[in-house]
């Protein structure tokens, strides 16, 4: 049964650019959530996808936003890239409708993004 | 608003010794709480988690913490620690029943010296 995958491993662009990260949920799960974990920080929350729409969403600024298509899989886009952007970038799944293994989320490797 | 605040960025402890992560949180209504470890370069694996019920929770890899609501904190222990428990460590809250968004602490680094 294959985990959370995200692609690329890792990306360097340049301030201004624009990336995308994508994101391929858990068999069977249906949500997904992104996040922002900066080098010795906790990750923190982007905002979270359920039926091809944004449910929540944290405190960042609308450079960053998302997509969910049909088949669960996630992409996050971060327009006009700062400095400040650099980090790994976590992506989460989850199936918020099953009990009480709702409260777990599955998290992918990460992908590492440098801005130079 | 809540958030988790983790008591030492960085532990240290010998092998075999008790491992002891403190976790304490703030949330205006009844908190799930997490505790998730972290290996390098790789993702999260949740540990071990506080829905309701019993509030000493057993995790993986001998890992338990106990909730406790008048000191507001979840801390983390295991008896014995052993080589393969260096990680970095994250406590973690939500406060909705779907944990659709999760408040994560600043993480604690656990190194185990021989």
């Amino acid at each position: 049964d294959a985990g959370v995958t995200q692609s690329p491993t890792h990306l360097i662009k340049t301030r201004g650019q624009q990336v995308t990260l994508r994101c391929s949920p858990k068999s069977g799960h249906d949500t997904v959530s992104w996040y922002q974990q900066a080098l010795g920080q906790g990750p923190q929350f982007i905002f979270q996808y359920y039926e091809e729409e944004e449910r929540q969403r944290g405190n960042f600024p609308d450079r960053f936003s998302g997509h969910q298509f049909p088949n669960y899989s996630s992409e996050l886009n971060v327009n006009a890239l700062l400095l400040g952007d650099s980090a790994l970038y976590l992506c989460a799944s989850s199936f918020p409708t099953s009990g009480l293994s709702s409260y777990e989320q599955y998290f992918g490797p990460g992908t590492r993004l440098t801005v130079t | 608003a809540q958030s988790v605040t983790q008591l030492g960025s960085h532990v240290s402890v010998s092998e075999g010794a008790l491992v002891l992560l403190r976790c304490n949180y703030s949330s205006s209504v009844p908190p799930y709480l997490f505790w998730y470890v972290q290996y390098p370069n790789q993702g999260l694996q949740l540990l071990l988690k506080y829905t309701t019920g019993a509030t000493l929770v057993k995790g993986i890899n001998g890992f338990e913490a106990e909730f406790k609501k008048s000191e507001t904190s979840f801390h983390l222990t295991k008896p014995s620690a052993h080589m393969s428990d260096a990680a970095e460590y994250f406590c973690a809250v939500s406060v909705d029943s779907s944990a659709s968004k999760i408040i994560f602490g600043s993480g604690t680094r656990l190194s185990i010296r021989p």
